[in-house]
């Protein structure tokens, strides 16, 4: 079963507005989860490092006053896109660690969130 | 610093053939593999992976993939191809320790009736 729930699936907005993603955790606590972006026909690219408590951690050229991230309960983390424009238009998919919490535990990702905005 | 090459953009083979789809890493130390399948608006889901351990490794859907050091690859393989295999595979690479995958840039299978 889904280890991941991500939502929205897909979401349209209009310029300047802001959209919130969230991303739980459905089978066991998550204190670290991340987040990806993905362009059309482009490989996953790591935004930042969610932490369950304290402040995300931003991977080089991610604005982080931009894309707001807040990991308020060990099953739940948002992404919130501010004053989005056309070209924060991608695909976002957050993942959690695996159950065990070690290093040897896979990913697991969410069906991710189709983002436009006209 | 790490990274992970996936040559092949598009591939297309007939339904029952066998697959291959290449992956090389850059790496100094013994990395952790994955293989990654995503279908179309979709999340990524695990195929397999590789830590340790024998070389070869087994994983969902019929899929298997082989970690060659000296070669520095992880191609993944399948001998009989179903059409419902067709999506994008992406091989990614962490730094053993942490949880910073490096993913490659994909490669788009094509599988004809």
């Amino acid at each position: 079963g889904a280890v991941v729930s991500q939502h929205p699936s897909w979401v349209i907005c209009k310029s300047g507005t802001s959209v919130k993603i969230e991303c739980r955790s459905l089978d066991f606590q998550a204190t670290t989860m991340f987040w990806y972006r993905q362009f059309p026909k482009q490989s996953l690219m790591l935004m930042a490092t969610s932490n369950e408590g304290s402040k995300a951690t931003y991977e080089q050229g991610v604005e982080k006053d931009k894309f707001l991230i807040n990991h308020a309960s060990l099953t739940l983390s948002t992404l919130t896109v501010t004053s989005a424009h056309p070209e924060d238009s991608s695909f976002y998919i957050c993942s959690v660690m695996g159950e065990h919490s070690s290093y040897n535990s896979p990913l697991h990702f969410g069906n991710g969130t189709r983002l436009t905005v006209t | 610093a790490q990274s992970v090459t996936q040559p092949d953009i598009h591939i297309t083979v007939s339904e029952g053939a066998s697959l291959e789809l290449r992956c090389n890493y850059s790496y100094g130390a013994t990395p952790y593999l994955f293989w990654y399948v995503q279908s179309p608006g979709q999340g990524l889901q695990l195929l397999l992976k590789y830590f340790s351990g024998d070389t070869l490794v087994q994983g969902i859907k019929g899929f298997e993939a082989e970690f060659k050091r000296s070669q520095s690859s992880f191609n993944l393989r399948k001998p009989s191809v179903h059409w419902s295999d067709a999506a994008e595979y992406f091989c990614a690479v962490a730094t053993s320790g942490t949880y910073k995958y490096i993913f490659g840039t994909g490669t788009r299978l094509k599988v004809l009736a």
